[in-house]
């Protein structure tokens, strides 16, 4: 089956702590995003990558940081530096405007 | 600068009603427009988009979106809810490099 994965579907922290989450996808699509997802507020662009080795800041990238070393993965790092890190986050691929989301992963930080 | 707005938070309609959920975007250029559904707690998943043409765009679930220019909308309606259309749907328009969602309208259904 083609799609994307995110694991883990939940995940705790300890403030200070750095913490990855993981997006994989196998459906050859050149450009992935991660959004943030807060009651209220819509999807908010954190990163996105057009293309392997590049990627570009979004709208909320403060406290973030993305890698893009490989095609299938474009995995998130919450810093410490982030201010309030507990949301829902999704990620996707896209390929002609269209957007494919992974089932998201639920960060808890405490 | 580019942007979407769902008008209505929340909408509540009764099982067999019918439905429609507003949408307004801001684009200087045609608009690629899109309309997005999410159960609680999963991903989100295409309904229906349009990039030209027709102006009534068909989709996933019996749902159907319009497009007009003149108001710069881009409706989505149903002729009758399920109690399994219970969800949240995002509107969002392509803005050049990346896509741009409305902040969300969610859908509760009555028996």
């Amino acid at each position: 089956d083609g799609g994307i994965t995110q694991s883990p579907k939940y995940l705790f922290r300890k403030e200070g702590q750095n913490v990855t989450l993981s997006c994989e996808q196998n459906l050859n699509h050149d450009a992935m995003y991660w959004y943030r997802q807060d009651p209220g507020q819509g999807l908010r662009l954190i990163y996105y990558s057009q293309i392997v080795n590049d990627f570009q800041k979004g709208d909320i990238a403060e406290g973030y940081s993305v890698s893009r070393e490989k095609k299938e993965s474009f995995p998130l790092t919450v810093t410490s530096a982030q201010k309030n890190p507990t949301a829902f986050y999704l990620c996707a691929s896209e390929q002609d405007y269209e957007q494919y989301f992974g089932p998201g992963t639920r960060l808890t930080v405490t | 600068a580019q942007s979407v707005t769902q008008p209505d938070i929340h909408i509540t309609v009764s099982e067999g009603a019918s439905l429609e959920l507003r949408c307004n975007y801001s684009y200087g250029a045609t608009p690629y427009l899109f309309w997005y559904v999410q159960s609680p707690g999963q991903g989100l998943q295409l309904l229906l988009k349009y990039f030209s043409g027709d102006t009534l765009v068909q989709g996933i679930k019996g749902f159907e979106a319009e497009f007009k220019r003149s108001q710069s909308s881009f409706n989505l309606r149903k002729p009758s809810v399920h109690w399994s259309d219970a969800a949240e749907y995002f509107c969002a328009v392509d803005g050049d490099d990346k896509i741009i969602f409305g902040k969300g309208t969610r859908l509760h259904i009555l028996p």
